[in-house]
């Protein structure tokens, strides 16, 4: 079991790059989750899949776009990589968000955008 | 929207002393979460909490949800210099695709 994959682990992207986030999981998990974090904050979650073909918006969605082709992939896509978007970049799984629910975290990609 | 206050932001403490950290809100939670973050990597769960009044131990580690859901501590006993890194609560509201709200992260400093 690898659990929560991430690909690329870190990226450097010029102003106005586009570039796709991978994200996989093994673990047959309906739930998944990007989130972004920044020195001296929490993780802010960016979007997020109930299942296969379904995407929503968390918190900060904004310049990001995904997508949840196959139960075990979520894509987070940037179409146009501003500097106020470098940030570490995590995906996370869980069953269905329900009662004891956890979610699990891949080990994150850092993306600097120039 | 829901937020989380956790303190303190940063501690700096000798091996061996005992640690506590809190979260709070004014939003009632179902569920709280307490990860460890190392440099570099993603966040691991220590405890999960799922009952008002739970506590909850993980080896040195202990955890409570508080009574009126809207708070919990950690408590980490004896503490050894690998217990250094970033520790986060976050809370979880049924029905809401389980999303995690989390706090700012207490920075644990351990000087053996």
């Amino acid at each position: 079991n690898a659990g929560v994959t991430q690909t690329p682990k870190f990226r450097v992207l010029k102003t106005g790059q586009s570039m796709t986030l991978l994200c996989a999981q093994d673990m047959n998990h309906e739930y998944m989750y990007w989130y972004r974090q920044d020195p001296g904050m929490g993780l802010r979650l960016i979007h997020y899949s109930v299942g296969e073909g379904t995407t929503a918006k968390g918190e900060v969605p904004d310049g990001y776009n995904v997508s949840r082709l196959k139960k075990q992939n979520f894509l987070l896509g940037l179409e146009s990589a501003a500097p106020s978007q470098t940030s570490v970049y995590f995906c996370a799984s869980s069953y269905l968000g329900q009662s004891q629910e956890t979610q699990y975290f891949g080990p994150g990609t850092r993306l600097l955008v120039l | 929207g829901q937020q989380l206050n956790q303190s303190p932001q940063s501690m700096f403490i000798q091996e061996g002393e005992d640690v506590s950290m809190n979260c709070t809100s004014s939003s009632i939670f179902n569920t709280w979460l307490w990860y460890k973050q190392d440099p570099g990597e993603g966040p691991v769960l220590l405890i999960a909490l799922y009952k008002a009044g739970e506590l909850t131990s993980n080896g040195r580690l202990t955890a409570q949800f508080g009574i009126t859901r809207k708070d919990s501590f950690l408590n980490i006993s004896a503490s050894i210099p690998s217990d250094v890194g970033i520790y986060f609560c976050a809370g979880l509201i049924y029905n809401q695709g389980g999303k995690l709200i989390f706090g700012q992260g207490t920075e644990l400093s351990v000087k053996p």
